[in-house]
């Protein structure tokens, strides 16, 4: 069973198209993240749910908007896309562990988006 | 949110310990240390967290000096499958407030050859 799976694995498209990417951990994790990783490699928190509430929103575009129907689900929407918005995208998950203080994080396989 | 360097690529043979040391100047008291690693095309993995002295687990060491301005990873008998990007991390849980968010830099990619 995979435990954090994220849906499609590849995407390409055209510019100024909508795209949607889905979500879903069988953790029971209460929280979840979306992250992109550029050609550099870098990886970038973009946002995150607690519970279906929104508690990280970094300075995304407003063409991204995610949607977290239910704790276990958590998808990424972008409008109108553009070349920069190619790179990878991780979804992942996380559970405080309430004695330390602290998360360990489980990503999925990544979406590469290709915008043409 | 403290800033982490590490080595941008190193290189090893099969059988050899590696040691990756990441620098994180002005960690805060209250931030913890982390490893992961990512294989080619798949996501990063937990591997080790510490916050002081040193932790070991199945898969590696994790090395803090006192005044934790440093951490070294540690990889005992290196094998080819551990070709990889490893990142460094510093902060706390992200649920205890504060706005600390554990960004990922980018990292050190370790080569391992036979």
């Amino acid at each position: 069973d995979t435990a954090v799976s994220q849906t499609p694995k590849y995407l390409v498209t055209q510019m100024g198209n909508d795209k949607s990417i889905k979500c879903e951990q069988n953790l029971g994790h209460d929280t979840m993240y979306w992250y992109k990783q550029d050609s550099k490699k870098f990886l970038k928190i973009m946002f995150s749910y607690n519970n279906k509430e929104l508690i990280i929103n970094e300075t995304v575009p407003n063409r991204f908007s995610p949607k977290s129907p239910d704790k276990a689900h958590l998808n990424l929407h972008i409008n109108s896309l553009e070349l920069g918005d190619s790179a990878v995208y991780f979804c992942a998950s996380s559970q405080r562990d309430r004695g330390r203080g602290y998360e360990k994080l489980f990503f999925g396989s990544g979406t590469q988006l290709s915008v043409l | 949110l403290a800033k982490t360097t590490q080595p941008i690529s190193m290189d090893s043979y099969e059988g050899q310990e590696v040691n990756i040391t990441c620098s994180h100047n002005n960690i805060a008291t209250n931030d913890y240390i982390t490893w992961y690693q990512q294989f080619p095309s798949q996501g990063p993995r937990f591997i080790i967290q510490g916050y002081k002295t040193k932790v070991t687990n199945e898969v590696a060491s994790l090395f803090i000096p006192a005044d934790r301005k440093s951490s070294t990873l540690s990889l005992p008998r290196v094998s080819l499958s551990d070709t990889a990007v490893y990142y460094c991390l510093v902060g706390v849980s992200i649920l205890t407030g504060g706005g600390n968010k554990l960004t990922f830099g980018t990292g050190t990619q370790l080569k391992v050859e036979l």
